[in-house]
């Protein structure tokens, strides 16, 4: 099993939709949890750090469930702009680990 | 923020040449800085861990004697891929963070070297 597996894409949406990810997690040792948008042969850009109390960032809301050892993300009224790929990451320790990355979710988002 | 620097952004090079991809954090010491690399349609994967004056340790899988690392000053780290071939084309893509407090450890990363081996 991997250590982060993520929902398979890609996702084709209409602008203004809703769009949930998900992703799961099996080390119940892992401390931090991110969400990265990816463009196409770009590095990654964090979107957002992910708490059990939930955060929301604008348009995007994440999610952490600790218990079921499950992230979401989840992205309001979508623009064309939020076509990317979204990676669920997560570190095992609170400092100086790397992260372990999700193989992404790619969303289109069309007019 | 913190800013990671890497170059070259893109490589093309003949099979059996080495080539040198180098990662500089630029308002930061970096002790550690991580190398991934990334297939397409893959996800990042964690190759090694390079850390200030000492060796590096390398993921399950990862040829050392390949992958080259140095990490000889807190600014400034290096992935050298040596004799390269077409099966190590690939992005790599390094990344330093600000472990702990506020920053939760959070990573920034370079920019990215798109290698292709001819």
């Amino acid at each position: 099993r991997k250590e982060v597996e993520q929902d398979p894409g890609p996702f084709n949406v209409p602008e203004g939709a809703t769009v949930a990810f998900n992703c799961t997690y099996s080390n119940s040792a892992s401390q931090s949890f991110f969400w990265y948008r990816q463009d196409c042969r770009k590095e990654p850009k964090l979107l957002m750090s992910v708490y059990s109390s939930g955060n929301e960032d604008g348009r995007f809301t994440a999610q952490l469930n600790r218990a079921s050892q499950y992230i979401s993300l989840l992205i309001r009224d979508s623009k064309l702009s939020d076509s990317a790929t979204y990676l669920c990451a997560v570190t095992l320790w609170e400092a100086g680990t790397a992260l372990i990355f999700g193989k992404g979710t790619t969303l289109s988002v069309s007019s | 923020g913190a800013v990671v620097s890497q170059h070259p952004s893109w490589v093309i090079c003949k099979s059996g040449t080495s080539v040198k991809i180098e990662c500089r954090s630029l308002d930061f010491q970096a002790t550690t800085m991580f190398w991934y690399r990334q297939f397409p349609k893959q996800s990042l994967m964690l190759m090694a861990t390079s850390n200030e004056g000492s060796k590096a340790t390398y993921e399950q899988g990862v040829e050392k004697d390949k992958f080259l690392i140095n990490h000889a000053s807190l600014t400034l780290s290096t992935l050298t891929v040596t004799s390269a071939h077409p099966e190590d084309s690939s992005f790599y893509i390094c990344s330093s963070g600000l472990a702990g407090g506020r920053a939760k450890n959070i990573q920034y990363f370079g920019a990215g070297t798109r290698l292709s081996v001819l």
